[in-house]
């Protein structure tokens, strides 16, 4: 089965400190792993794909097998991040998302 | 482009009652995605079609049927809605390889009173 763990509900940092999602994720095949933004009022939107190691937003997402992990980064956080992140998964089956980070970034 | 286009946007319907919820896509995509959002439980899908003509159940597809109408269209009907269906409705679409990830609708809010 698949399973996508997003522990935080939700996470608060300052404007310019470093921000990290964690997304821990369960699958016994060679995933390919997502991440997912949805700014207040607007679709969901895709903000990473690990199978193409970019940099978007300045964010990055490294995929650590050993530990079954795909957390998300910035160095320094900005106002704008402020929105829902989500943590998904492909395996043998469409989409699994997380539950959802909420990320707020206060001024 | 309008990318993938839901409609309605708003409903409220009374418990009991029918719907449809209507889903296109002009990205000439062969997989399309029917997901509710709810608070605290993330995006669970529904049903998907990986290609016209095909349909499957997700996660969560007790109350729900889906038609592939066309490679464009996917809609999901609820025919005898009930509260627990209420919900924020996402459609998506992708094509077969996963390179690009899904395109998503604006969602479509439904209260069930």
């Amino acid at each position: 089965a698949q399973r996508v763990t997003q522990p935080e509900k939700l996470l608060s940092v300052f404007k310019g400190a470093p921000v990290e999602l964690k997304c821990n994720y369960s699958y016994s095949g060679s995933p390919e792993l997502f991440w997912y933004v949805q700014y207040s009022r607007q679709r969901l939107q895709l903000l990473l794909r690990h199978i193409s190691r970019e940099s978007i937003k300045g964010f990055t997402a490294d995929l650590n097998k050993g530990e079954t992990s795909f957390h998300l980064k910035k160095p320094f956080a900005q106002e704008e991040d402020s929105a829902m992140y989500y943590c998904a998964l492909e395996g043998n089956t469409p989409l699994v998302f997380g539950k959802g980070t909420r990320l707020s970034v206060i001024a | 482009n309008a990318g993938v286009t839901q409609t309605p946007k708003f409903q409220v319907l009374k418990t009991g009652q029918s719907m449809t919820l209507q889903c296109a896509q002009d990205m000439n995509h062969n997989s399309m995605y029917w997901y509710r959002q709810d608070p605290g439980m993330g995006l669970r899908l529904i049903y998907y079609s990986a290609s016209e003509g095909t349909t499957d159940k997700g996660e969560v597809p007790n109350g729900y049927n889906v038609s592939r109408l066309n490679k464009r269209e996917f809609s999901l009907r609820l025919e005898s809605a009930a509260p627990s269906q209420t919900s924020v409705y996402f459609c998506a679409s992708s094509e077969t390889s996963q390179v690009y990830g899904y395109t998503f609708g604006s969602g479509t809010r439904l209260t069930v009173v």
